[in-house]
């Protein structure tokens, strides 16, 4: 079946620095990846819509200069958490939507940021 | 952004029955939705959709139901095993997204 991945599936970095989020569908091209915050028992929050060869749209209240989505091909998007802090730590997950075949979205296994 | 399944249940089953699973949409205009499975520190798993032409849709022990009188899907799960125990959560597609529920925690006791 379809697979997207998601890499590193866990970070620690400083409070200050920033880090990138890869996303990739392996078997299928997306044109659209989504892109998730995830805090601990609760539900995903869409954060941006990313689309290739455009500028990513993002959800209100989600601060576009702190999280910098890139969509360079089809499969591939990257999500860089600029100038992290500790509230920013969260599990993020990336999406990527079969656009072309069936249609469906599948998840990356997720990413664990933690801001010390 | 969509309003889909405010609540957060807890659902307990004893391994071997049915269980069933509810969400609840608010957008009447959303025409697929999909049905996922998160387990603990992972991603959501695909597990089954439906298209808002559909009102049942059935795979290898799941059944999805949708109900668009009253914006309601449910997910059946048929003789549930303790690898089901999970977190359940339905997505809404609509304005070219993938809107998600609160989800529901499901336990199946052995």
């Amino acid at each position: 079946g379809a697979v997207v991945s998601q890499h590193p599936s866990r970070v620690i970095c400083k409070s200050g620095t920033s880090v990138k989020i890869e996303c990739r569908s392996l078997d299928f091209q997306a044109t659209t990846m989504f892109w998730y915050r995830q805090f601990p028992k609760q539900s995903l929050m869409l954060m941006a819509t990313s689309n290739e060869g455009s500028k990513a749209t993002y959800e209100q209240g989600v601060e576009k200069d702190k999280f910098l989505i890139n969509h360079a091909s089809l499969t591939l998007s990257t999500l860089t958490v600029t100038s992290a802090h500790p509230e920013d730590s969260s599990f993020y997950i990336c999406s990527a939507r079969d656009s072309k075949g069936t249609g469906k979205a599948f998840f990356g296994q997720g990413t664990r940021l933690t801001v010390v | 952004g969509e309003s889909v399944g405010l609540h957060l249940p807890t659902l307990s089953v004893q391994e071997g029955d049915n269980s069933i699973i509810n969400c609840a949409y608010s957008n009447s205009a959303s025409d697929y939705f999909i049905w996922y499975k998160q387990e603990s520190g992972k991603g959501p798993q695909f597990i089954i959709d439906i298209r808002s032409n559909m009102d049942k849709r059935q795979g290898q022990r799941v059944t999805v139901l949708l109900n668009k009188t009253v914006k309601h899907l449910s997910l059946q799960i048929a003789a549930t095993q303790p690898g089901d125990s999970a977190v359940y959560f339905c997505a809404e597609y609509n304005f070219n997204k993938f809107y998600f529920g609160s989800g529901t925690k499901l336990n199946v006791k052995p």
